[in-house]
C-alpha cells in the first residue's frame, strides 16, 4: 500500500543552523502539506503546497521556513536558522485530486527535531 | 477561533468495552477526519466524514457526523489491547479546496486485558 515516507526520523541539530526535512509523497498526490506538533501539543498546520506553489501557511511559517519540491518526488521543508522552540515532531501528509472527494490527508512517520 | 473540543481527554476501558469519543466544534465542518496515533509515531488515517448524519464503519470502529455537521462521535465496540493510542478528529472548515486541517488535542485511550 502507498505510503508517505520521511527522513530522516530523527534529527538533533544547534541552535542557529540549518535542517533540511525531506518527505517522499504519495506518488500520485498533487497536494502536500507540513504540519508539526509539540510535545504534548496538538498537531498544528505549518503550510500546505500545490502546483510548485504555496498553498496557505500559518502563522507559524515565518521567513525562517521554505518548502520545495526540488524534483517530481521529493517535498523538503527547511529551517534556515533553527530556535530552541522549534524543537517538535514535523509531518509531512499529501492528498490526491480525486473529483469530489475531500481532503483525505495521509501523513507520514514524522521527523522528531531537536534543536539544542 | 477555529478550534475542535475533544473528549474524554483520556480513556481507560477494559478489554471488551465499548467506548465513545467526542469531537466538537462551533463552525461547521466541511470534513472531519479521525486518525490514530500511537506515542510519537505518525497519524493513521481512519475514517472521513462529509454529509450531516453519515456514518461509516471499519471493523468494530464507527464514525458518525451530526446532521449539523459540528460534531463527530468514534465508537469502538468491544475494545481490544491493539485499540489502545491517541484518537485524533480533524476538521477541514473551509468550502472547497484541498485546505489545512484543524486538530482537536487527542483522547488517549488504554484498553486492560
Amino acid at each position: 500500500e502507498p505510503e508517505v515516507t520521511q527522513t530522516p526520523s530523527h534529527q538533533v541539530t544547534q541552535m542557529g543552523q540549518e535542517v533540511i526535512l525531506r518527505c517522499v509523497p504519495i506518488s500520485n498526490h498533487l497536494y502536500f502539506y507540513w504540519y508539526r506538533q509539540i510535545l504534548g501539543q496538538k498537531v498544528e498546520f505549518l503550510v500546505s503546497f500545490y502546483n510548485n506553489e504555496i498553498s496557505e501557511k500559518s502563522e507559524i511559517f515565518d521567513d525562517q521556513f521554505s518548502v520545495e519540491r526540488p524534483d517530481g518526488s521529493n517535498f523538503t521543508l527547511k529551517i534556515r536558522s533553527t530556535k530552541l522552540e522549534d524543537s517538535a515532531m514535523y509531518f509531512c501528509a499529501s492528498s490526491d485530486s480525486s473529483t469530489g472527494g475531500r481532503n483525505t490527508q495521509y501523513f507520514g512517520p514524522g521527523t522528531r527535531l531537536t534543536v539544542l | 477561533s477555529q478550534e475542535l473540543e475533544q473528549s474524554p481527554q483520556s480513556l481507560i476501558v477494559q478489554e471488551g468495552k465499548n467506548l465513545t469519543i467526542n469531537c466538537t466544534s462551533s463552525k461547521t465542518l466541511y470534513g472531519l477526519y479521525w486518525y490514530k496515533q500511537k506515542y510519537g509515531e505518525g497519524l493513521i488515517f481512519l475514517m472521513m466524514l462529509q454529509k450531516g448524519g453519515e456514518e461509516k464503519s471499519h471493523e468494530k470502529i464507527t464514525a458518525k457526523l451530526d446532521e449539523k455537521k459540528q460534531q463527530s462521535s468514534l465508537h469502538i465496540t468491544a475494545s481490544q489491547p491493539s485499540h489502545a493510542g491517541i484518537y485524533l478528529c480533524g476538521a477541514d472548515m473551509t468550502s472547497g479546496g484541498y485546505n489545512k486541517l484543524i486538530f482537536g488535542a487527542g483522547t488517549r485511550l488504554a484498553v486492560h486485558p
